[in-house]
């Protein structure tokens, strides 16, 4: 029984390229959630999605970011015109319903951006 | 909102030595409450949770207790190894369903 798939797990990204990247569930689940981690700090939330559907983007910028879950595919969440600003490590998470349940991750994607 | 707070690392413990990572809570109601680590490299991994008052959550001889007085589910271990060195987060969630706020995190390193 697959676990959450991220990838790439490492992305290099000149400055004003976009990075995409890519977040399968686990089987079954259906609420997928984005975080970012900068260095030696905590995960930070970003958007909560369900399948077709933003339910809470309230931790994302505004400008550049964007995220998706569409009805067949993984969920992407997408960065346009990336900053140096943006390097960190984005972890995707799911769970099986929305309320109480323990999140799984998966391992990450690390962004950099030169 | 909820919030949590988490004791800053770093840990630095010899093996078999006790440990504990202080997390206290602010919250609406009584969520349950979860302990993640994060072994270098990787993503974070559910260790242990609680759903209610006086609950004990426990696993791979890591044990935390829902205080509800206290506000708090203080991570302790009996005995540590050079193994359990990661980072752990103390975690609760928000916003009506299960977006997580996350501690910063609290680094542990255990020689030998």
């Amino acid at each position: 029984n697959a676990g959450v798939m991220q990838n790439p797990r490492h992305l290099v990204r000149r400055r004003g390229q976009e990075a995409r990247l890519r977040c399968s569930p686990m089987k079954g689940h259906s609420h997928v959630y984005w975080y970012r981690q900068l260095p030696e700090e905590g995960l930070k939330f970003m958007v909560y999605l369900q399948k077709e559907n933003i339910i809470d983007e309230s931790g994302m910028p505004k400008e550049r970011f964007s995220a998706e879950f569409p009805k067949e595919g993984p969920s992407i969440l997408r960065i346009q015109q990336v900053v140096r600003g943006d390097s960190a490590a984005y972890f995707c998470a799911s769970s099986p319903t929305s309320i109480n349940q323990p999140q799984h991750f998966g391992d990450g994607t690390r962004l950099s951006i030169l | 909102g909820n919030s949590v707070t988490q004791m800053e690392g770093p840990v630095t413990l010899s093996e078999e030595a006790f440990l504990t990572i202080n997390c206290t809570y602010t919250a609406t109601g009584y969520p349950s409450l979860f302990w993640y680590v994060q072994y270098p490299g990787e993503g974070l991994q559910l260790l242990l949770k609680a759903t209610k008052a006086d609950d004990k959550g426990s696993n791979k001889g890591f044990e935390a207790t829902y205080r509800k007085e206290t506000t708090s589910f203080h991570l302790e271990k009996g005995s540590v190894q050079v193994s359990d060195s990661a980072v752990y987060f103390c975690a609760l969630p928000s916003g009506g369903y299960n977006k997580l706020i996350f501690g910063a995190g609290t680094r542990l390193a255990v020689h030998p």
